[in-house]
């Protein structure tokens, strides 16, 4: 139990063109979801958070008009990035959280590699 | 701010030795500590997750202490094996369910 998908796996994209990336739990209802962002040998680090039917938190620093987070569902969020910028390419991480399933648990996603040329 | 620092970086074991990685988060007001296996380019595994108000969790050859005083997490690995190899994260959660995690300790277990 407690699976998250992400698609696209990978993708890559021409510079200021936007990409759209999909988390689904799938198994789970997930209230609220994580989107996270990992450069090359560093760690992650938390871009939003977002909950079902409201507007997304976004972290100090992170651009909220770029990276387009929509939660329309228990099931489903997306991470839009807009204008891709070569700096943008990164691996995005999603991870789920359901109260129900487990209150303090993130069940993470698989990744996206995206690359901006 | 919350700050979780992870030694060593890096780490390079013969095969079957015991080994042990270090936490520390300089605000120890966490709901509970993870540790997170990630191969590379790939999303993380939960390996072990210790609520605030527990010592220590284990789960096989894994043991992974609290010590939230003193602000540091140990992840203790028995009889390590070359599949053991990965990258090894550890994150405090902290009230409002956000998560901050270390760099990470790149471990190689060689056969």
């Amino acid at each position: 139990g407690a699976v998250v998908s992400q698609h696209p796996s990978w993708v890559i994209c021409k510079s200021g063109t936007s990409v759209k990336i999909e988390c689904r739990s799938l198994d789970f209802q997930a209230t609220t979801m994580f989107w996270y962002r990992q450069f090359p040998k560093q760690s992650l680090m938390l871009m939003a958070t977002s909950n079902e039917g409201s507007k997304a938190t976004y972290e100090q620093g992170v651009e909220k008009d770029k990276f387009l987070i929509n939660h329309a569902s228990l099931t489903l969020s997306t991470l839009t990035v807009t204008s891709a910028h070569p700096e943008d390419s990164s691996f995005y991480i999603c991870s789920a959280r359901s109260p129900r399933w487990s209150p303090y648990e993130q069940y993470f996603g698989p990744g996206t590699r995206l690359t901006v040329t | 701010k919350q700050e979780v620092t992870q030694i060593p970086a890096a780490l390079s074991v013969p095969e079957g030795e015991n080994l042990v990685l270090n936490c520390s988060f300089t605000d120890s007001a966490i709901y509970n500590l993870q540790w997170f296996r990630q191969d590379p380019g790939k999303g993380l595994t939960s390996l072990l997750l210790i609520q605030s108000s527990q010592r220590e969790q284990t789960s096989g050859r894994l043991n992974a202490s609290l010590d939230k005083s003193s602000g540091r997490s140990t992840l203790y690995i028995a009889a390590s094996q070359p599949g053991d190899s990965a990258t090894y994260l550890c994150a405090a959660m902290e009230y409002g369910n956000k998560l901050v995690f270390g760099a990470g300790t790149i471990l190689r277990v060689k056969s």
